[in-house]
């Protein structure tokens, strides 16, 4: 089963920040938080990562609270092309096992609106 | 960086065919690769774990005999649907494990349509 907790779809205006939420309040010590995004009939596409501090690359921020129970991911200004299904997943950061393993949840469905 | 390639996009076939899905990390080495099964309006779920030079790893339910996984180099996996169903028909999607640094991670590729008549 999915370790995370994301709300099934969500909105968002084109041009302004997207902001997807996700508990994961079972999440060990040796977890990561890693998110991806699939868009409709694609692979899924790979985002970012963090383990406890807040990360950002050229695509998106990585906000992961102090007590790891939860993270959000932003886009900071959406575009349509960011119409997606976005899977946040916790998972171990290297070697073997179910540990290892990338469980995909249902995800947030999110819809940029022109 | 970080391509994974999947070939073919789609394929139509009749029943009881087989069917070989190849999938190739472009730019780097992947020691591990994984296949994925994705039915229509339903998440990813994992079928197998392959690792370069080894027996593959299947899930609990995935039959091992049917879904051939053969991960002869570093950068080629290959699933094998064999004498394929229509309940086959689904989106295949493999990905390749990226180890870089105190972390690792999949990248997935674009997938591949099977439709069996």
């Amino acid at each position: 089963d999915a370790k995370t907790t994301q709300p099934p779809s969500m909105d968002c205006a084109e041009g302004r920040a997207a902001n997807l939420p996700c508990n994961h309040s079972t999440i060990s010590g040796n977890e990561y938080v890693y998110w991806y995004r699939q868009i409709h009939s694609q692979g899924p596409q790979y985002i970012i990562h963090g383990l406890k501090n807040n990360e950002t690359n050229e695509m998106a921020s990585l906000i992961i609270t102090e007590d790891r129970k939860s993270s959000t991911l932003i886009l900071p200004h959406a575009t349509l092309r960011d119409t997606a299904v976005y899977y946040c997943i916790v998972r171990v950061a290297r070697g073997g096992g179910s540990n290892y393993k990338l469980t995909f949840g249902k995800g947030t469905l999110l819809t940029v609106n022109p | 960086g970080a391509v994974v390639s999947q070939h073919p996009s789609r394929v139509i076939c009749k029943s009881g065919t087989s069917v070989k899905i190849e999938c190739r990390s472009l730019d780097f080495q992947a020691t591990t690769m994984f296949w994925y099964r994705q039915f229509p309006k339903q998440s990813l779920m994992l079928m197998a774990t392959s690792n370069e030079g080894s027996k593959a790893t299947y899930e609990q339910g995935v039959e091992k005999d049917k879904f051939l996984i053969n991960h002869a180099s570093l950068t080629l996996s290959t699933l094998t649907v064999t004498s394929a169903h229509p309940e086959d028909s689904s989106f295949y999607i493999c990905s390749a494990r990226s180890g870089q640094g105190f972390t690792d991670t999949q990248y997935f590729g674009p997938g591949t349509r099977l439709t069996v008549l």
